[in-house]
């Protein structure tokens, strides 16, 4: 059974930092693509990152260019994201998911519950 | 950036009907665009990836068409658990980007 585990969200003040952590279990983590997605509250979807299985490829959003950093350990089955320089757009709800590319397309099966993050003072 | 635009943003409908929700890209994607369903509160739900294919698991009701820039989700006869949001996501570049999605009500 595949799970997807997001931790590490939280209230934080505008300026502050956050790490999310995902722990992934039930597929090979090592052979797949991974991305942070958020939403901000009743707001729709945006893509913030993704890191190749490998960690050497690395996309970033604009809107995080410079102050986030997507990481991964293999041996420790997880992704995370380092976050600085919060301000109030940041506040939504990160979700940790897989990216696939088969089938002449490229998609994301896996997702995990999510983890809020909050920026207010 | 691409764009994705979805039409209509909400809808209201009722259990049995035909619904069809429209995605289009600023330029082309090819066939790089997927279909996901949210429900309140949860996750999204892969429903259609590569415009045409149905993900595993998914109710044959559902299924998706279109290649380049114009694109269709369409739900064959509507279902009391289909009532929710529908996003479409473009994979083709960087950064991915998502229509702003479509919400079915019930009428």
């Amino acid at each position: 059974q595949v799970q997807l585990v997001e931790s590490g969200g939280g209230l934080v003040k505008p300026g502050g930092s956050l790490r999310l952590s995902c722990a992934v279990s039930g597929f090979t983590f090592s052979d797949y693509y991974m991305s942070w997605i958020r939403q901000a509250p009743g707001k729709g979807l945006e893509w913030v990152s993704y890191i190749s299985s490998s960690g050497e490829t690395i996309y970033y959003a604009d809107s995080v260019k410079g102050r986030f950093t997507i990481s991964r350990d293999n041996a420790k089955n997880s992704v995370f994201l380092q976050m600085s320089s919060l301000t109030a757009d940041d506040t939504a709800m990160y979700y940790c998911v897989d990216r696939k590319c088969s089938g002449g397309g490229c998609y994301s099966d896996y997702w995990g519950q999510g983890t809020l993050v909050t920026v207010s003072s | 950036d691409i764009q994705m635009t979805q039409s209509p943003s909400s809808l209201s409908t009722s259990i049995g009907d035909r619904v069809t929700i429209t995605c289009r890209a600023s330029q082309s994607i090819g066939k790089y665009l997927n279909w996901y369903q949210q429900k309140p509160g949860k996750a999204p739900k892969l429903l259609i990836y590569a415009a045409s294919s149905l993900h595993s698991g998914v109710p044959s009701r559902f299924s998706g068409s279109g290649s380049g820039t114009h694109f269709t989700l369409t739900i064959s006869s509507l279902q009391p658990e289909d009532f929710a949001t529908y996003f479409c996501q473009q994979t083709y570049s960087i950064p991915i980007t998502f229509g702003q999605g479509t919400r079915l009500e019930i009428k």
